[in-house]
């Protein structure tokens, strides 16, 4: 099983700051035939479900803010909010979805 | 707009079994894979299982495999998971989702989800 290791477990950021989560996975997540990383970025809130906000890695989701962006390739993985705003606090997952199981990282609680 | 909508949840025994149904609406539910997703309390998110879209391939979590088994119906648009010999362990919300032509592709629509709790 391919292992998602995030960092830090818990973050705070002020208002308008950046905010940057980092993301490992056990094994190579790029597959060379599409040169493509099997990596999502998903948010959830209190008593929401999860949001994809990135996948491929760095394709951000259709009405996304652009102040979130991804980055990394193969192995290692950066979420970055540009400019943190309020509603931006919540726990972000990152996910292979390269091979089953189709795992998740531990989370990262963002808080302002 | 794309709607997934699970039911089923509910406090079950250990040992018993339940069945959750996720109805979906808004797209061509035929062209899509879906997937079950679970949280437990206060925990990560862990993918449980998925279906390919004529129900022809399925994939299972090692700690579901043979107590769990994940069907559709695109007929009535529908998505189910028939959970037997469950565990306290078992004990999550329980989401659908919707991922995309390819098995290997992001988990883009999600439903409200659908608490389960095991306990006697």
């Amino acid at each position: 099983d391919i292992v998602m290791t995030q960092s830090p477990d818990s973050l705070a950021v002020s208002l308008g700051e950046r905010a940057t989560i980092n993301c490992k996975s056990s094994q190579s997540v790029l597959y060379s035939s599409t040169n493509n990383n099997y990596l999502g970025w998903y948010q959830q809130k209190p008593g929401q479900p999860p949001k994809l906000l990135i996948y491929w890695a760095s394709t951000r989701e259709s009405g996304v803010p652009d102040r979130f962006s991804g980055s990394g390739s193969g192995t290692d993985f950066t979420l970055t909010i540009s400019s943190l705003q309020a509603e931006d606090v919540a726990v972000y997952y990152c996910q292979q979805y390269y091979s089953t199981p189709y795992t998740f990282g531990q989370g990262t609680k963002l808080e302002i | 707009e794309v709607q997934l909508v699970e039911s089923g949840g509910g406090l079950v025994q250990p040992g018993g079994s339940l069945r959750l149904s996720c109805a979906a609406s808004g797209f061509i539910f035929s062209s899509y894979w879906m997937i079950w997703v679970r949280q437990a309390p206060g925990k990560g998110l862990e993918w449980v299982a998925n279906i390919k879209q004529d129900g022809s391939e399925k994939y299972y979590v090692d700690s579901v495999k043979g107590r769990f088994t994940i069907s559709r119906d695109n007929a009535k648009n529908s998505l189910l998971l028939q959970m037997n010999s469950l565990r306290a362990e078992d004990t999550a919300v329980y989401f659908c989702a919707r991922g995309g032509f390819y098995a290997e592709d992001p988990f883009d629509c999600w439903g409200q989800g659908a608490l389960v709790t095991v306990s006697s």
